[in-house]
C-alpha cells in the first residue's frame, strides 16, 4: 500500500534555530500534501495545504513566515520551522494525497519537535 | 465550516466487552467520513472510511462503523475489545473534492483487564 515517510522522527533543538521536516510519498505521486500539528492530548489541527508547484495555503492563525512550506516535487514536501521557540514544540504530521482520489490520503508517522 | 464532535473524551471498558465511540458531524453536503487510531508517539492509522455505498463499513482490527445520514453520525463499534485496542481514536470528515480532513478532538479508549 501507499506509504508516507517523515524525517526526522524526532528532533531537539535550541531556541532560535530553524528546523526542516521532510514528508515523502514513497510509491505514489502526491499532488497535495497537508501539514498538521498536534499538541499533547489534543487533536490534529491543520496548518496548511500544499499543492505541488504552487504556494501553500495556510490556515487562519498560522504564520506563513514562521512555518515555511515547500512542495517542489510530487513526492516531497518540506516544513521549515524558522526561529523555533519552546511554544513550537509539538508533533507535526503530514498527509499526502494523489490527485483525483476520494480517500483520506496517507499520513506520515509524525515528527516530534522539542525546542529547548 | 465542517465540524466533528466526539462526544466522549475518554471511554473505559473492560476487556472482551463491546464498545461504541460516538462521532457526529455538521454538514449539509455529501461528505467522506473516516476513523483513525493513534498509539502513543505514533502517527495515524486508518481504521475505516465511508465514501459511498453501504452505510455499514467494516475496517481493520474488527472495528466497524455505521453512517447515519439523518442523524449525521458515524459511530465506531467493536463487539469485543482487547487490551491492545487501548489508544486514541479520531473521527474525521471532509467534503468531496480536494479538501483537507477536519478532525474531532479524539476519544481515548482504555481497555481494562
Amino acid at each position: 500500500g501507499a506509504v508516507v515517510s517523515q524525517h526526522p522522527s524526532r528532533v531537539i533543538c535550541k531556541s532560535g534555530t530553524s528546523v526542516k521536516i521532510e514528508c515523502r510519498s514513497l510509491d505514489f505521486q502526491a499532488t497535495t500534501m497537508f501539514w498538521y500539528r498536534q499538541f499533547p492530548k489534543q487533536s490534529l489541527m491543520l496548518m496548511a495545504t500544499s499543492n505541488e508547484g504552487s504556494k501553500a495555503t495556510y490556515e487562519q492563525g498560522v504564520e506563513k513566515d514562521k512555518f515555511l512550506i515547500n512542495h517542489a516535487s510530487l513526492t516531497l514536501s518540506t516544513l521549515t520551522v524558522t526561529s523555533a521557540h519552546p511554544e513550537d514544540s509539538s508533533f507535526y504530521i503530514c498527509s499526502a494525497r494523489e490527485s483525483g482520489l476520494a480517500g483520506a490520503g496517507v499520513f506520515g508517522p509524525g515528527t516530534r519537535l522539542t525546542v529547548l | 465550516a465542517q465540524s466533528v464532535t466526539q462526544l466522549d473524551s475518554q471511554v473505559p471498558v473492560f476487556e472482551e466487552a463491546p464498545v461504541e465511540l460516538r462521532c457526529n458531524y455538521s454538514s449539509s453536503v455529501s461528505v467522506y467520513l473516516f476513523w483513525y487510531v493513534q498509539y502513543p508517539n505514533q502517527g495515524l492509522q486508518l481504521l475505516l472510511k465511508y465514501l459511498s455505498g453501504s452505510t455499514l463499513v467494516k475496517g481493520i482490527n474488527g472495528f466497524e462503523a455505521e453512517f447515519n445520514k439523518s442523524q449525521t453520525s458515524f459511530h465506531l463499534r467493536k463487539p469485543s475489545v482487547h487490551i491492545s485496542d487501548s489508544a486514541e481514536y479520531f473521527c474525521a470528515v471532509r467534503p468531496s473534492g480536494n479538501t483537507p480532513l477536519v478532525f474531532g478532538k479524539g476519544t481515548r479508549l482504555s481497555v481494562i483487564a
